[in-house]
């Protein structure tokens, strides 16, 4: 079955710093979504990307879509302590099927 | 106005129990889904509804049964609960064609002791 990885798992960063999550699919997706969950709370959806090579930004995020569209990243720059959660990406192969989360990256901000 | 919104919050129950959870959303969206997220954060489909029919039926239980009275509520019943089932239990709600983002509730913590 299809499988969506990211890396890293857990990643510690001093404020300020960038940060980057990668994540990889099995197979091709028709689209991504990022997804954040802070500590105690719920998954929130943040984008969609559909395009091959896709790139979008909110504020201080970066989010692309890979040519071949089975990878993405986000980027994160000059983080600050309300970025910490766990961030999720969550793949479709085909509009209306199934959204399959990624592993994960937990992401801890310290002062 | 809570979007998806799920009761109880928490739930501690024994072993062999049975229990049950309710999902209810008011954004209009006719596709509802259950995901459950177990300790080291995974998010794993369990189930989905669109329009009241199932459409998705992941491996899971038989001790698993869910309901959808209608478009808007998605229940999950629990039977025979077993210590494996204490997870963070979440539903979502979707517009199945747009694709887009799905909506979270808060979640259920289910404890089996």
């Amino acid at each position: 079955g299809q499988q969506v990885m990211q890396i890293p798992q857990y990643q510690h960063v001093q404020e300020g710093e960038d940060f980057t999550t990668y994540c990889n699919s099995s197979t091709t997706l028709s689209n991504i979504q990022w997804y954040k969950q802070r500590p105690g709370g719920h998954p929130v959806f943040l984008i969609q990307l559909v395009k091959s090579g896709e790139v979008k930004k909110q504020k201080r995020l970066t989010f692309q879509f890979g040519e071949a569209k089975k990878n993405s990243s986000l980027h994160i720059t000059a983080t600050q302590t309300t970025d910490v959660g766990t961030y999720f990406c969550a793949g479709r192969t085909s509009q209306g099927s199934k959204l399959t989360f990624g592993t994960g990256t937990q992401l801890k901000v310290e002062l | 106005d809570t979007a998806v919104s799920q009761t109880p919050k928490y739930l501690v129950t024994q072993m062999g129990n049975d229990k049950s959870i309710k999902c209810e959303q008011n954004l209009g969206h006719d596709t509802m889904y259950w995901y459950k997220q177990d300790s080291k954060k995974f998010l794993k489909i369990m189930f989905s509804y669109n329009n009241k029919e199932l459409i998705i039926n992941e491996t899971v239980p038989n001790r698993f049964s869910p309901k959808s009275p209608d478009k808007a509520h998605l229940n999950l019943h629990i039977n025979s609960l077993e210590l494996g089932d204490s997870a963070v239990y979440f539903c979502a709600s979707s517009n199945r064609e747009s694709g887009y983002g799905y909506t979270f509730g808060s979640g259920t913590r289910l404890t089996v002791v």
